[in-house]
């Protein structure tokens, strides 16, 4: 069955050190990964995504994430936390079935503290 | 642009009412989606518009629910009648339809309540 996988409910990191917000996915064929994030009371906005070449992807606000084929790994990474970064973080992969249905993981918590 | 619009953004409704959800996607987009998010479910796909046709309706809960899409600027989302298991928060979104974008542009929602 396909799936998403995102471990910790919650990430803890302080302002200025880098953060890791892990996903793992299950899917037949080459994989399409994504990354949203939601700020409260706001909608999902896009941050970066993986169809195919290099297996580091860099998106808005400073994220980057690395695709990792052997370990089915697409982490959420950034050098230097802010505060403004908190926020939740959704991870998602294209159904290998559909041209439009999403698999949704069920979101990390990022908190960022000054 | 003023990206995806949608109203209201908080609706309190009693037990076996009918309630309406609005939604103008971007211009020039033309698929558009339905989504519900709560706490215990994430984030469930109800429905799908490509060029205001709906392709898959799989994920509507029940017969309760209802989708329209009448033209490229306008979508609702009904639920008649409704029950407090329908408490959620409803989004939609929508992307332009080249293949293998899935940059999907999300309103902010309507946080339905359903005492």
């Amino acid at each position: 069955a396909q799936s998403v996988a995102q471990p910790e409910d919650q990430v803890n990191v302080a302002e200025g050190n880098p953060l890791t917000v892990k996903c793992t996915y299950s899917v037949s064929g080459n994989p399409y990964l994504f990354w949203y994030v939601q700020y409260p009371n706001r909608g999902l906005q896009f941050l970066l995504k993986y169809i195919t070449g290099d297996n580091l992807v860099k998106g808005s606000y400073g994220f980057e994430a690395e695709f990792n084929k052997s370990q089915t790994s697409f982490h959420l990474k950034k050098p230097s936390a802010l505060v403004s970064d908190s926020a939740l973080y959704f991870c998602a992969v294209r159904d290998s079935h559909s041209n439009y249905q999403l698999i949704w993981g069920a979101g990390t918590k990022l908190i960022i503290k000054p | 642009d003023a990206g995806v619009i949608q109203s209201p953004r908080h609706e309190v409704t009693e037990m076996g009412q009918e309630v309406t959800l609005r939604c103008k996607p971007i211009s020039g987009h033309n698929s558009l989606f339905w989504y519900r998010q709560t706490m215990m479910r994430g984030l469930e796909l109800l429905i799908y518009f490509n060029n205001n046709v709906p392709i898959d309706d799989s994920g509507m809960p029940e017969d309760r629910f209802s989708a329209k899409m009448p033209n490229a600027s306008f979508s609702t989302l009904k639920i008649q009648p409704s029950e407090p298991r329908d408490s959620a928060v409803y989004f939609c979104a929508s992307r332009q339809g080249q293949p293998n974008n899935e940059k999907l542009f999300f309103g902010s929602g309507t946080q339905l309540s359903v005492l």
